[in-house]
């Protein structure tokens, strides 16, 4: 089966400053990678996914992920934050050999302050 | 509008009283999986269903039972719940293989006294 690990429980940083989100994955067969953010009391929602292909993926909300293989990580990015940005973001994995289940990270709060 | 619904959306309950928590999609999804959130543990699947009537236990199974009858049902069932099934639950469905990312519910906050 397939692991996260998101190396960071919280991430603090201040208003218009770049952010990066980091979570390395293990896996012994090609898996599919996601970001989620969850807002206070929401579920939930889909950020950007990796497939195949391009190793640079887009999201919503001004987010971008770089699949690396070879450092068996996929860390989120955003070259300006904003406020409406605090909340849980979540990395998982998904993978054949788990009926493509998703596995989660523990999770990141990312706390945008002025 | 595409969606997964759970009901309710709070429920509090005593220990040892059987509860049903309802999970519905409208996308003709074959994938269906139940998550547990609580603190510090990030999300954690219980159970999955890859198709009707074809269901598997996922990392955290123990005191929870499910049932997949029709495609876009996944009822979650404890059967006699206890106190450590506090917690958020999520109901997710994806097609495909799951290559659209999963959609999830909105969440059922379960507390058990």
């Amino acid at each position: 089966a397939q692991s996260v690990t998101q190396l960071d429980s919280q991430v603090p940083v201040f208003e218009e400053a770049p952010v990066e989100l980091r979570c390395n994955y293990s896996s012994s067969v090609s898996v599919y990678l996601f970001w989620y953010v969850q807002y206070p009391n929401q579920g939930l929602q889909l950020l950007l996914k990796y497939l195949s292909g391009s190793t640079l993926v887009k999201g919503i909300n001004g987010f971008e992920a770089e699949f690396n293989k070879s450092q068996t990580s996929f860390h989120l990015r955003k070259p300006s934050v904003h406020i409406s940005d605090t909340a849980e973001y979540f990395c998982a994995v998904s993978g054949s050999n788990s009926g493509y289940a998703l596995n989660f990270g523990k999770g990141t709060s990312l706390l945008v302050t002025p | 509008e595409a969606q997964v619904t759970q009901n309710p959306r709070y429920l509090i309950t005593v220990t040892g009283k059987k509860l049903t928590v309802t999970c519905s999609q409208n996308m003709n999804h074959e994938y269906m999986s139940w998550y547990r959130q609580d603190p510090g543990l990030g999300l954690r699947q219980i159970y999955y269903s890859m198709n009707v009537e074809v269901t598997d236990k996922g990392d955290v199974p123990e005191g929870y039972k499910v049932s997949r009858k029709e495609k876009r049902n996944f009822p979650l069932i404890l059967e006699s719940p206890s106190p450590n099934q506090t917690s958020l639950y999520f109901c997710a469905s994806t097609s495909r293989r799951g290559v659209e990312g999963y959609t999830f519910g909105s969440g059922t906050r379960l507390t058990v006294v």
